[in-house]
């Protein structure tokens, strides 16, 4: 595998399930994000691991939690989510290096009914 | 509140023609800037990211950035259908090389339709 791969790529859930989303990335890189993308909202920055030390949390509510157990991966747990909160849940990783360049993973479409 | 306006569009041109993407950004200490392509149901995919005032060409694109104006455009010349996609301009406001991570603020994006 190659780049940054995430699972599932569709999830439906319930409002009282438990479930968990999984990145991984095959370049090396040792910054890792977790965005939200709603359908006619820009691109919000949930969470940043550098070095696996979480850096970044843009006020996101505890229903998420993200978990960064080493530099290739990354999760975001989910547990009693609302429907709003429905939405592409995307992974990037970045270098320390001064490319600055962000790599995307293919995204998880979550549905909470 | 750090925010990137763009125009959420669409916005048409006929296949050859130049297309001209705009964005505006609110902080001034702002340092790096991107462009990302996303077509319907993909994930963003960077094509052009810039750094300095001026512009700069990678093939058939051109960003240019003036900070002054807090001001970053993408060009698209000789537009093809396959350019048809959502353009997003996004402005990170941690300094250059300042270590580890990045922190960006993403516009809404421009849908770009390129009519054959």
């Amino acid at each position: 595998e190659t780049g940054v791969t995430q699972t599932p790529r569709h999830l439906v859930m319930g409002m009282t399930n438990k479930k968990s989303l999984k990145c991984e990335q095959h370049l090396g890189h040792n910054a890792m994000y977790w965005y939200k993308q709603s359908a006619k909202k820009p691109l919000e920055l949930m969470f940043v691991y550098s070095l696996e030390e979480r850096v970044e949390n843009n006020s996101v509510p505890s229903r998420f939690s993200p978990e960064c157990p080493n530099s290739s991966h990354l999760f975001l747990h989910l547990h009693t989510l609302q429907p709003e909160d429905s939405a592409l849940y995307l992974c990037a990783s970045s270098d320390r290096g001064s490319t600055d360049t962000q790599y995307f993973g293919p995204g998880t479409r979550l549905t909470v009914l | 509140q750090k925010e990137v306006e763009q125009n959420s569009g669409p916005l048409s041109v006929p296949e050859g023609a130049i297309a001209s993407l705009n964005c505006t950004y609110s902080d001034r200490v702002s340092q790096s800037f991107f462009w990302y392509r996303q077509y319907s149901g993909k994930s963003p995919e960077l094509i052009m990211s810039i750094y300095s005032n001026g512009d700069k060409e990678d093939g058939r694109f051109t960003a240019q950035l003036n900070k002054a104006s807090q001001y970053v455009s993408l060009l698209i010349r000789d537009s093809q259908p396959s350019d048809s996609a959502t353009y997003l301009c996004a402005v990170n406001h941690r300094p250059m090389n300042s270590g580890g991570y990045q922190k960006v603020t993403f516009g809404t994006g421009t849908k770009l339709q390129v009519i054959p």
